[in-house]
């Protein structure tokens, strides 16, 4: 049964840093990889989608990559702000019907 | 930009009663699913829909729950017979192709409260 982790937790980081944020799935047989931005109370906003045959995409500060054999996904934030601050959830896709599965997420805070 | 959007925000319902949650989806998109979070926990998928059925659906989305799509323009998510566990925020997400391939759209949810 595919799972999937994120660390950290929580992190909290000062206005200007560059962070990471880290995925892991058990089962390498993805179909894709989504990376969401959820605001408390809001819905999740699609970040960047990863197909299986691609090692990164980039939007604006965000680069996100994949490692389909280690079974790993890293989110990497430039140049952080305030506005950032969320929970960044990693969702793999195991297959064609669209199914998301979810980690728990990693809450980011940046502090001015 | 287009968006999901979701109605009611927020539905308080006493348990043993059916709900309804509805959904309208961005307008050319063909593939509709509903996910649901337990507060605390992770977002949980329950169902995918696509051509008029169902295409996927989890342990989570036994017979108590149902989806539709009414008409060209809403997709529902019908709850029988409410549980105190059933309480969590629902979301409805699209996708406008095969959605492996696609970024999936979420509403804001529907926070459902089972008294």
């Amino acid at each position: 049964k595919q799972e999937v982790t994120q660390i950290p937790a929580a992190l909290s980081v000062p206005e200007g840093e560059n962070l990471v944020l880290n995925c892991s799935f058990t089962d390498s047989a993805i179909y894709n990889l989504q990376w969401f931005r959820q605001d408390p109370g809001k819905g999740l906003t699609s970040l960047l989608l990863i197909q299986s045959s691609q090692r990164e995409q980039t939007s604006g500060r965000l680069n996100a990559s994949l490692d389909k054999s280690s079974g790993r996904s890293t989110l990497y934030i430039a140049a952080s702000q305030p506005g950032d601050s969320a929970t960044y959830l990693c969702a793999v896709i195991p297959g064609n019907t669209g199914k998301l599965i979810f980690g728990q997420g990693t809450t980011l805070q940046v502090k001015p | 930009e287009p968006e999901v959007t979701q109605t009611p925000s927020h539905q308080v319902t006493q348990m043993g009663q059916e709900v309804i949650l509805r959904c309208v989806p961005i307008s050319n998109h063909l593939y509709f699913y509903w996910y649901r979070q337990i507060l605390g926990q992770k977002v949980e998928f329950l169902v995918s829909f696509y051509n008029n059925e169902i295409s996927e659906k989890s342990e989570i989305f036994d017979d108590q729950f149902s989806v539709e799509r009414p008409d060209g323009s809403n997709f529902t998510l019908k709850i029988r017979s409410t549980k105190l566990e059933d309480s969590a925020m629902y979301f409805c997400a699209s996708s406008p192709r095969q959605a492996g391939n696609q970024p999936q759209h979420f509403g804001d949810g529907t926070r459902l409260s089972i008294l």
